[in-house]
């Protein structure tokens, strides 16, 4: 049973415009989100996160969104640039768990020059 | 500084026969993770392990897989005997607690086949 779904298994975006990744959990005891990038051959590395009491959370060219009413995130990115292509996963934890990340399936994401 | 190290990055082996993969995590990381991606899943949680103690292994698929950490520099994940279904590439990651919940630092992975 999957626990966080990303619904879509790749996204192609033209540089310089916004990309936007979506992610559902069902599991309500989840309060902590984190997005990770996966270049091919190398192994997933943190990009960002965000609690459950917040709604947003940015840095830089990428932003968080979190809707706990729809246990739903999205990630964005502006301006989407060459270098972010790559494989998304979006990761979910609770506090009893720690750091149990339970992660999605991943989105491609490919930025056309 | 040295990032996670896994090996072997490629195995390919026969069906039945035993593979093992290897980890050695982040100095300093307490915490650590064997992780499967496959298409259709993602990355799944196999077992974890905090101060060399396993704590969750309910990922594990089934008793051909294993895993041990005899000591905070070096884990294992074993599959005997090994099966097709098995293919996939295997993650094993480490991170210290930081808060509500750590960062965890992911290896190259280890991609293996089995034909």
């Amino acid at each position: 049973d999957q626990q966080v779904k990303q619904n879509s298994p790749s996204l192609s975006v033209q540089e310089g415009r916004i990309s936007i990744l979506n992610c559902d959990y069902t599991n309500s005891m989840f309060d902590y989100f984190l997005w990770y990038k996966k270049y091919p051959a190398e192994g997933p590395t943190f990009l960002i996160s965000i609690s459950s009491i917040k709604d947003k959370n940015e840095d830089g060219r990428f932003t968080v969104f979190l809707n706990k009413s729809a246990k739903h995130l999205s990630l964005h990115i502006v301006p989407s640039q060459p270098g972010d292509s790559a494989v998304y996963f979006c990761a979910a934890t609770d506090v009893q768990g720690a750091q149990k990340l339970v992660f999605g399936q991943g989105t491609r994401l490919t930025i056309n020059p | 500084d040295a990032g996670v190290i896994q090996s072997p990055r490629h195995e390919v082996t026969e069906m039945g026969q035993e593979v093992t993969l290897r980890c050695k995590p982040i100095s300093g990381h307490n915490s650590l993770f064997w992780y499967r991606q496959t298409m259709m899943r993602g990355l799944e949680l196999l077992i974890y392990f905090n101060n060399n103690v396993p704590i969750d292994d309910s990922g594990m698929p089934e008793d051909r897989f294993s895993a041990k950490m005899p000591n905070a520099s070096f884990s294992t994940l074993k599959i005997q005997p090994s099966e097709p279904r098995d293919s996939a590439v295997y993650f094993c990651a480490s991170s210290f607690p930081q808060g509500p919940t750590g960062e965890l630092f992911f290896g190259e992975g280890s991609r293996l086949t089995v034909l």
